[in-house]
């Protein structure tokens, strides 16, 4: 069956853009969680979102930063006035069992 | 304090050797405990869950000390395709920290022949 999909794949942008990058979880999996990775770091928490609702925002780094998921499935991350220091591996997991999460293959952000 | 950590690494073993990676969590409340594995510029995978009993995949024995807060990894008779990123996975449950995974930086394993 179909994985969690995301997507750009990549995304270039300018200092000061808005971004948003898309997450499409496993159809029928009610918690879908954001990551970020650094190159040679680990995986950073940003949110998690328990069917429409998100119960723990506390990973966002800065009010640049918003999420919201709509339907119960698709979810979106807003990145407003993009700074270099956003520039990551944005990673979309989704699960219905704890701890069995299922990665999407990410969206590399290049903030220039 | 990080939440959760683990060996730096970098491991260099050769094939057929046995390895063993350690990690510590902080939060004596923590539920679940899982190993995932991420490849090189792949995403993270789950490798296999934590119990309390100890358990083994194959070639690969998970441990968990609960009084010492320690988590193991063992992998025996290393394969070249081992090689990649083992992250130790904390869940935790309750309040706002509903369904949270907090993951470990993570140990890098190179298996050479």
């Amino acid at each position: 069956g179909a994985g969690v999909s995301q997507s750009p794949s990549n995304k270039v942008t300018e200092k000061g853009k808005d971004v948003e990058l898309r997450c499409d979880p496993i159809s029928g999996h009610t918690a879908l969680y954001w990551y970020r990775q650094s190159l040679g770091q680990g995986l950073e928490f940003l949110i998690y979102f328990q069917g429409n609702s998100a119960p723990d925002k506390s990973g966002l780094p800065s009010d640049r930063f918003s999420a919201e998921r709509t339907g119960g499935s698709v979810s979106t991350l807003t990145i407003q006035r993009t700074q270099q220091e956003d520039s990551a591996v944005y990673l979309c997991a989704s699960s219905l069992a704890v701890g069995d999460q299922f990665f999407g293959p990410g969206t590399r952000l290049t903030v220039l | 304090r990080k939440e959760v950590e683990q060996d730096p690494g970098p491991f260099n073993v050769p094939e057929g050797a046995t390895v063993a990676f350690n990690c510590t969590y902080s939060n004596s409340a923590s539920q679940s405990f899982f190993w995932y594995r991420q490849d090189c510029r792949k995403e993270p995978k789950l490798l296999m869950s934590v119990y309390s009993s100890g358990n083994e995949d194959g070639r690969f024995t998970a441990q968990l000390n609960r009084a010492s807060q320690y988590i193991s990894l063992l992998i025996r008779d290393s394969k070249l395709s081992d090689s990649a990123t083992y992250l130790c996975v904390v869940f935790n449950a309750g309040g706002t920290s509903y369904g949270k995974l907090t993951f470990g930086q993570g140990t890098i394993l190179t298996v050479h022949p």
